[in-house]
This record gives structure tokens, C-alpha cells and sequence, in this order.
């Protein structure tokens, strides 16, 4: 069992609806890190959390440590968030340990 | 903004090459860590440094060597390519002392990634 799960993998949204990408972790963690992929490979880092709630623009991401699981909201969605989204967790050191990602495609 | 570089975005080589893969970044980061990404595995570590001339093993680190000589520089090098190491390689740095000493805070920031096929 990885230690880092999302769901779902896939993600196909119509423009407009508002998006929720799970993560769930097995381990105690320092911080947990929401990243976005675009087509072509170039990664950003999007949120780095410890506790409780963090928002730029559209997008939000919460945490429970309690229950060991993060989720990343996209309200209003739109093209050109369609990536492929990953949780990563940081345990000790400056190693993280990242989920397998999920793909968001959104229509127009 | 930080910069991470690497020297090449798609390459192909045949079995048995040495191939070397350049990852520049310009923040002056002691952290460098060398990813490749597959469908269905996600980013899985290779490598990492956290000083010149300094590495640690990842979690798939055979059939991999890596180089560190100067601190904006940290090289893959793959010492007889093969089929299975086909893959996106993607090479990320960061900074130990604003996540205090390395605790897992850190942001990496990650370069655009090298397609490499082996043939």
C-alpha cells in the first residue's frame, strides 16, 4: 500500500462545477504538498500545508492531521486547470513522498 | 523566481549508452533531487544531494550514478542505458533553512522535465 493515496485518478469536469481531489497518508508528516502538472511536464507547487486551510485565487486546500487526509477544492473550474494534480507528503528531511497523482480534465 | 534548467527535453538513445543528464538551478539551493515519473507510479526519487559533492540513495537508485561538483549543478548519469529506463526524468532543488534544518517543509521547485527513450 502506498503511503500517500489520491482519489479519484481521473477526473472529468464540465466548465463551472466546483472540483474536489482527495489525499490520504499513512504516516505522521511535518507537511503536506499540493502540486500541478501541466501537459508538457513542468511541475509548480500550489500549497504547502501543516494545518488547516490555505487559498490562492479559485483554488483551496484543506487538511485534518486527526484523519491524516487533505483535500484540494477548484470552485468555479475551467480549461485551464486541467492537469494532473499530486499530494506529496514531507516526513523528516527534505525528502517527500508523492501520490500517484490525478488527471482533472475539464470541458468547456 | 527560481530557475531550475535542464539541459535537454526529449532525447533518445540507444542500449548500452552512457547518457548523462544536466540539471542547473540559480537560487543557490543545497538541496537536489533527481525524479523520473512514470503512468500509474507517480514521481519516484532516484537521487538526491544536500551538498557538493554530498548523495544519498533514493528508493530506485540502481542502475543510476549521479554527480554533484559544483552546488548549482547535479547530473544523472545513466552508465549503460536500457529499455527499462525509458521515462521522464524530472530534477527539482530546494532550500534547507527556510523549512528549519530540512524538516519536510521545504517547497521543491522542479525543472521541465527530459523525456528520455532508450531504443
Amino acid at each position: 500500500k502506498n503511503e500517500v493515496e489520491q482519489s479519484p485518478q481521473n477526473l472529468t469536469a464540465q466548465e463551472g462545477e466546483f472540483i474536489t481531489i482527495n489525499c490520504s497518508y499513512s504516516v505522521g508528516i511535518s507537511a503536506l504538498h499540493w502540486l500541478q502538472q501541466h501537459p508538457g511536464g513542468g511541475i509548480v507547487s500550489l500549497f504547502m500545508l501543516s494545518s488547516g486551510k490555505k487559498k490562492h485565487g479559485r483554488l483551496i486546500a484543506t487538511i485534518n492531521i486527526q484523519e491524516k487526509h487533505s483535500s484540494l477544492h477548484i470552485t468555479a473550474s475551467h480549461p485551464r486547470d486541467s492537469a494532473v494534480y499530486i499530494c506529496a507528503v514531507g516526513v523528516s528531511g527534505s525528502r517527500l513522498t508523492f501520490g500517484e497523482g490525478t488527471q482533472l480534465t475539464v470541458n468547456p | 523566481d527560481v530557475k531550475v534548467t535542464q539541459s535537454s527535453r526529449y532525447l533518445v538513445k540507444r542500449t548500452g549508452e552512457k547518457v548523462f543528464l544536466e540539471c542547473v538551478q540559480d537560487m543557490d539551493h543545497e538541496n537536489m533531487f533527481w525524479y523520473r515519473q512514470d503512468p500509474g507510479l507517480g514521481l519516484r526519487l532516484i537521487y538526491f544531494s544536500y551538498d557538493v559533492k554530498m548523495k544519498e540513495k533514493g528508493d530506485i537508485p540502481e542502475g543510476y550514478s549521479v554527480s554533484r561538483e559544483k552546488k548549482e549543478r547535479f547530473s544523472l548519469i545513466l552508465e549503460s542505458a536500457s529499455t527499462n529506463q525509458t521515462s521522464m526524468y524530472l530534477c527539482a532543488s530546494s532550500s534547507l533553512f527556510p523549512g528549519a534544518g530540512g524538516s519536510g517543509t521545504d517547497t521543491q521547485y522542479f525543472g521541465p522535465g527530459t523525456r528520455l527513450t532508450v531504443l
